[in-house]
Order: C-alpha cells, then sequence, then structure tokens
C-alpha cells in the first residue's frame, strides 16, 4: 500500500529547533517531487517546500533559510529540519506525494504531525 | 507568494451545481497553465480531485470540473451532495518552482 507517515512533531519554545521525519511506503521517495504542507490551527493550507526527483530543493519565503528538506533513499524517508522556529510556525505539518512533476498536485498525503511553537 | 483568492464560503442544495473561484495574478494564475483542486474534510488529510486545471484522478467522479480563463481558475460541483460538504483549496504555480494554495472554500449543502 502507497502511504505517508509523518512523526517529529512536539512543542517547541521559539528559536528552538526540531526535525520532521515522513516514513514513505510503497513508492520511493527518490522517484517522485516531495513537498510539505502546513496547516495552522483553523486555517488553510500553506505549501512550506518541495525536494525534485534531482534533488534540487526550494522553500516559500515564509521559512527559506530557516528549514532545509531532505530525504534519505536508504530508509526511504522525508525530513524537514527547521530551526530559528516562530510561533507562527505552529502547524500541522503533511508530507506529501506529487502526481506529476508539476508538484501542485499532491495525491498521497501522510495523517501530519502538530508543531507547536510556544513559550 | 501571497495565497490566491477563494470565497471563504458558498452553499448549495442537494443536487445543485456550486462553483468556486480561484483568483490570482499575472505572476501566478495567469503565467502558468496548471492548477489543482483539493477536498479537505474536518480531521483529515486534503484529497486531490482535479489536476493539471481539468483531470480527475481515477475514483473522483465526475460531478467535479475544472477550469482556467487567464488568471482565474474555478472548480464546480455538480448534483451536489451531502458528502460533499467540505473545505475546497485551489493550488498553483506561485513561480516556476514554489507552489501556492488558495485561502480555501467552504462548501455547505443545505
Amino acid at each position: 500500500e502507497v502511504q505517508l507517515v509523518e512523526s517529529g512533531g512536539g512543542l517547541i519554545h521559539p528559536g528552538g529547533s526540531l526535525r520532521l521525519s515522513c516514513s514513505a511506503s510503497g513508492f520511493n521517495v527518490s522517484s517522485k517531487f516531495m513537498s510539505w504542507v502546513r496547516q495552522a490551527p483553523g486555517k488553510g493550507l500553506e505549501w512550506v517546500s518541495v525536494i525534485h526527483i534531482s534533488g534540487d530543493r526550494f522553500y516559500a519565503d515564509a521559512v527559506k533559510g530557516r528549514f532545509t528538506i531532505s530525504r534519505d533513499n536508504s530508509v526511504n524517508t522525508l525530513y524537514l529540519q527547521m530551526s530559528s522556529l516562530r510561533v507562527e510556525d505552529t502547524a500541522l505539518y503533511y508530507c506529501a506525494r506529487a502526481y506529476t512533476q508539476n508538484y501542485d498536485d499532491f495525491d498521497i498525503w501522510g495523517p501530519g504531525t502538530m508543531v507547536t511553537v510556544s513559550s | 507568494q501571497s495565497a490566491l483568492t477563494q470565497p471563504r464560503s458558498v452553499s448549495g442544495s442537494p443536487g445543485q451545481s456550486v462553483t468556486i473561484s480561484c483568483t490570482g495574478t499575472s505572476s501566478d494564475l495567469g503565467h502558468y497553465n496548471s492548477v489543482s483542486w483539493y477536498q479537505q474534510h474536518p480531521g483529515k488529510a486534503p484529497k486531490l480531485i482535479i489536476y493539471a486545471i481539468t483531470e480527475r484522478p481515477s475514483g473522483v467522479p465526475d460531478r467535479f470540473s475544472g477550469s482556467k480563463s487567464g488568471s482565474a481558475a474555478s472548480l464546480t460541483i455538480s448534483g451536489l451532495q451531502a458528502d460533499d460538504e467540505a473545505d475546497y483549496y485551489c493550488c498553483a504555480f506561485a513561480g516556476i518552482f514554489t507552489r501556492v494554495f488558495g485561502t480555501g472554500t467552504k462548501v455547505t449543502v443545505l
């Protein structure tokens, strides 16, 4: 079965760091465009980052310079390293698989992992 | 990277049709010829219902249809059903390498 499962969320103080993981099964993360998308409580979806099949990485302006997306093909896992966290980074973080190279079309989503940034 | 603009809510009776708009600018929707749509029920992950403007993934009923003209895209739900009550989001290119979601629309089935 094709699925994604995120982990690593939790409560963190402003300025802290956290690494999210997204374990994939049923396909190889290296063969797809993979993204992180977040949703603040009661708010809409926000695209965060993508890692291309080539390994190229791109970020939303809101997280550029603070977040780093990566993958480990040996364990078929996607990561999001978050640093200098802010209260406004509080959200449910989803990892998502893109259906095509356009990567605006995410066909597989994980259940999400909650990140709460608070003092 | 400003969010694409969607109406906060739309409503319709069972069997009716509703249309949700997604408005961007000449830098995003108006420049790139791709848009996708998602349905999200409360407490659930989003579900892809339209990609490449008009295409439906396997298993999505043809009651859902998409279109695009200039800097705006639309999702139409025909034959509205109770289970269509959910939040809907568009997603498009914000630039060649970045993406942006719409503000989201709550569909209420009366």
